[in-house]
């Protein structure tokens, strides 16, 4: 069983909605990423937060716009998409400040845009 | 140049067979590996890290070399349950950056 939970597991939404993906880790990681992937495709980094401050954003266009609200809780948001950013989306949380910390993935929301 | 590259797959290896991916990478201050595997439409699960004199856990032996810059995953007895997708992720800081994966199918 993930110790990183991701909720809803599937969404689909059309261009004009607004919708947020959400993501809750216990295991006091300070630390925490979205990944977006792709059929077929390695998991490709979006966003990474550390001590709940954004410190890297991969030029990800701005209809996606991250937000972590405490250490076990992020969020992104989602406005504007394209049919093009249907994807599996994933939550990820390690060790913030140690190098050799590994990634804890959550299941992920497989997200359908219309 | 990519920055992490992995073998291309597929692997289809019989049963009891031993398989070894390779894996490169082009950042030399790249500081920690570690090797995922990926069962379809599934999150990515860590496998092992990799450490600098090689490490084994159980039918499985990770190997890296910093100087030629590859890591190495050597799967022994392949078992039917170890067909997947292999990921080989390195770590720059804060960044962690994805192979392409390697598929393996194991077959009776």
């Amino acid at each position: 069983d993930t110790e990183v939970t991701q909720t809803p597991k599937h969404l689909v939404m059309g261009m004009t909605n607004k919708k947020s993906l959400k993501c809750e880790q216990h295991m006091g990681h300070r630390a925490m990423y979205w990944y977006k992937q792709k059929a077929k495709k390695p998991p490709e980094l979006m966003f990474v937060y550390s001590y709940e401050k954004l410190s890297i954003n991969e030029s990800v266009p701005s209809r996606f716009s991250p937000e972590c609200p405490n250490s076990s809780l992020l969020n992104l948001h989602l406005h504007a998409l394209q049919p093009e950013d249907s994807a599996l989306y994933l939550c990820a949380s390690s060790q913030a400040g140690t190098e050799n910390s590994p990634l804890h993935f959550g299941n992920g929301t497989r997200l359908t845009v219309t | 140049r990519k920055e992490v590259e992995q073998d291309p797959g597929p692997f289809n290896v019989p049963e009891g067979a031993t398989v070894a991916f390779n894996c490169t990478y082009s950042n030399s201050a790249s500081q920690s590996f570690f090797w995922y595997r990926q069962d379809c439409r599934k999150e990515p699960k860590l496998l092992m890290s990799v450490y600098s004199s090689g490490n084994e856990d159980g039918r499985f032996t990770a190997q890296l070399n910093r100087a030629s810059q590859y890591i190495s995953l050597l799967i022994r007895d392949s078992k039917l349950s170890d067909s997947a997708t292999y990921l080989c992720v390195v770590r720059e800081g804060r960044a962690l950056t994805f192979g392409s994966g390697t598929r393996l199918q194991v077959q009776p």
